[in-house]
């Protein structure tokens, strides 16, 4: 498909279990976006990558998030020592350009920290 | 920094009725604004934007929004409502004066029922 795809759609760790989160955005587009959904709550941005550089990691809540992009197409938002306030739903987003005024979401995965 | 506030978390319209949901936005420079839909399980779709020019844009599914500068508002609104339209709406800002590209700010969302 062409659209922005995420894998796993579900994920359930116990606590302090370390995960993994996989977006692939659209080919091509440039700019890739991470955001966190609480449950009941807008989504709340995360990070953001411009091809493979992290230009801004700011709402990355704990030194337990990492994110990477290293080729500038697929990105992974890792999790360490998951607690249960990490439970949401993670979004990856990605627009064409830089100053693209859109940008296309992915289906999100919904993790669970039990 | 940018907010964005979402009047009423839940609005319930009856079928063929007016459908208006409230978004207001504070902002230091000119925003962009969004609207999107996102039906459950699924990721956000675009419903409509406004960017520059005509203040009343019309989007997908009969949707429409008007910016007021000076009500710093942002309302979604669709003449007659569908079964169909029963969704979470987010109304979101951004603005290109940060180093996170187009990087959103999100309200809360309202969610809306639709009754037969």
């Amino acid at each position: 498909g062409a659209g922005v795809s995420q894998s796993p759609r579900y994920k359930v760790a116990k606590r302090g279990q370390d995960v993994a989160l996989r977006c692939d955005p659209i080919s091509g587009h440039v700019s890739l976006f991470w955001y966190q959904q609480a449950l009941g709550q807008g989504p709340e941005f995360l990070t953001y990558f411009q091809n493979e550089a992290q230009l801004d990691k700011s709402g990355l809540p704990s030194d337990r998030f990492f994110a990477e992009r290293p080729e500038g197409s697929v990105s992974t938002l890792k999790i360490q020592r998951t607690q249960q306030e990490d439970s949401a739903v993670y979004l990856c987003a990605s627009s064409f350009e830089v100053w693209s005024n859109e940008q296309f979401f992915g289906p999100g995965t919904r993790l669970t920290v039990l | 920094a940018q907010s964005v506030t979402q009047l009423g978390s839940h609005v319930s319209v009856s079928e063929g009725a007016l459908v208006l949901l409230r978004c207001n936005y504070s902002s230091s420079v000119p925003p962009y604004l969004f609207w999107y839909v996102q039906y459950p399980n699924q990721g956000l779709q675009l419903l409509l934007k406004y960017t520059t020019g005509a203040t009343l844009v019309k989007g997908i599914n009969g949707f429409e929004a008007e910016f007021k500068k000076s009500e710093t508002s942002f309302h979604l609104t669709k003449p007659s409502a569908h079964m169909s339209d029963a969704a979470e709406y987010f109304c979101a800002v951004s603005d290109l004066n940060n180093n996170a590209g187009n990087m959103l700010t999100f309200g809360g969302g309202t969610r809306l029922m639709v009754k037969p």
